[in-house]
């Protein structure tokens, strides 16, 4: 099974400026890596996948990079709706699919 | 717009099953190129996907659930269902079906409380 780990876990950040979140994967996923922001009490929204390709209706102050075992989501100018919890998601080694373990991104 | 909704009792006592359904409208599961998926969240933690099936029933579960997990679909009615034996408070979560597009999920239900106890 592919472990992905989160970092930080929590991360301070005040309204306008940038995030940056990281995942990292016990062996190589390619590109095969989704993110996803989850709000209390919602079902998670996909944001991105394919580690860079942003989905459906999601703004453009979010993008992913990265490939191999290492990949980053990058909020560029928070707002407020933006905070949340994200989750990294492989989906090149299956089954199981596996989730990272989050990252909060709350208000500085 | 696809929408899923998951359906089932919010409680269920220790070593029985858990059963929960997951209705799908705004898309047709026997019209294939999809896997529909069970995925649940412990309280206040990460995701964990249980398993998932296609339309023509060939199924795929996660190892460390593989032996208590029965995931079927029933075509007719536009459902998939998830069956979860001997459970105990580690199965206390919150499930969700959602659909699996390539490997990601764009689609997913609300989500539904199941706890287990006495």
């Amino acid at each position: 099974e592919i472990v992905m780990t989160q970092s930080p876990a929590t991360l301070s950040v005040s309204p306008g400026e940038r995030a940056t979140l990281s995942c990292r994967a016990s062996q190589s996923v390619s590109s095969n890596l989704a993110w996803y922001q989850q709000k209390p009490g919602q079902a998670p929204r996909l944001l991105i996948y394919g580690a860079s390709t942003r989905a459906t209706g999601i703004p453009a102050r979010f993008s992913g990079s990265g490939s191999g075992t290492e990949f980053t989501l990058t909020i560029s100018s928070l707002q407020s709706e933006d905070f949340a919890v994200y989750y990294c998601q492989q989906y090149n080694n299956w089954p199981p699919e596996t989730f990272g373990g989050g990252t909060k991104v709350e208000i500085k | 717009q696809v929408q899923l909704q998951e359906s089932g009792p919010g409680l269920v006592k220790p070593s029985q099953t858990l059963s929960l359904t997951c209705t799908v409208s705004g898309g047709s599961i026997s019209s294939g190129g999809y896997y529909w998926s069970w995925i649940r969240q412990h309280p206040g933690k990460g995701l964990e996907w249980i398993g998932y099936i296609y339309y023509s029933g060939s199924t795929y579960y996660n190892p460390s659930l593989k032996s208590r997990v029965t995931i079927s679909v029933d075509t007719s009615k536009n459902q998939f269902s998830l069956k979860l034996s001997s459970v105990t408070a580690a199965d206390t979560a919150v499930y969700y079906c959602a659909r699996d597009d390539s490997g990601w999920y764009a689609y997913w239900g609300q989500g539904t409380l199941v706890t287990v106890s006495s």
